[in-house]
């Protein structure tokens, strides 16, 4: 079982429709959580952090679930400018040396 | 632009050769980390470095070496190049090893080809 996994779609979504999806992780001691949006050929950049109570950020939404060990992102009133890959970033900080897990993203097409 | 640079952007090895890749982190930043990216997968990490030690690795052979200089840029090396090491190879800088601000500064990328 990968440490990170997420579907990777694509996930075809109308303009103006709410699109979600999850991102599984296997290390319960993971600690820090996050989404990065990579566009085709770029270079990933952060979208948002993921905390414990879930978070909003316009029309973003991340949660975690913990005793599950997931986290969500949903997006509302998708935007073309939406259609990227999104990758979920895991974080287990240890004495000993840090891990970071990045999942192999999730594509989202929105079409108008 | 986040500041963070690589070189080369592109560059074509031959198996069993040795490549070279530098970053240059963004002004303030001390830790620099280095993924693997494969063609339609996630980036895989490689190893952090902060202040000039390693901080932690992923799985990854010990051909995948690295260094942190006194001025927080790094190089990334890898020896006896396999053609599955052919691949993005994206640095990443960030104001410290521990994430809690949770924002990595990617650059754009060296892109190896391995024939």
């Amino acid at each position: 079982r990968k440490e990170v996994e997420q579907d990777p779609g694509p996930f075809n979504v109308p303009e103006g429709a709410t699109v979600a999806f999850n991102c599984t992780y296997s290390n319960s001691a993971s600690q820090s959580f996050f989404w990065y949006r990579q566009d085709c050929r770029k270079e990933p950049k952060l979208l948002m952090s993921v905390y414990s109570s879930g978070n909003e950020d316009g029309r973003f939404t991340a949660q975690l679930n913990r005793a599950s060990q997931y986290i969500s992102l949903l997006i509302r009133d998708s935007k073309l400018s939406d259609s990227a890959t999104y990758l979920c970033v895991v974080a287990l900080i240890k004495a000993a040396g840090n891990k970071l897990t990045f999942g192999g993203g999730t594509r989202v097409l929105v079409k108008p | 632009e986040t500041g963070v640079t690589q070189s080369p952007t592109h560059l074509i090895k031959t198996r069993g050769q040795q490549v070279t890749l530098r970053c240059s982190s963004q002004s303030g930043h001390n830790t620099v980390s280095w993924y693997q990216q494969a063609l339609g997968q996630g980036p895989q990490f490689i190893f952090q470095y902060y202040r000039e030690e390693e901080n932690g690795r992923g799985n990854f052979p010990p051909r995948f070496s690295g260094l942190q200089f006194p001025n927080y840029s790094s190089e990334l090396n890898v020896n006896a190049l396999e053609l599955d090491d052919s691949a993005l190879y994206l640095c990443a800088s960030s104001t410290g090893p521990g994430l809690t601000t949770g924002e990595l500064f990617f650059g754009e990328g060296s892109r190896l080809t391995v024939l």
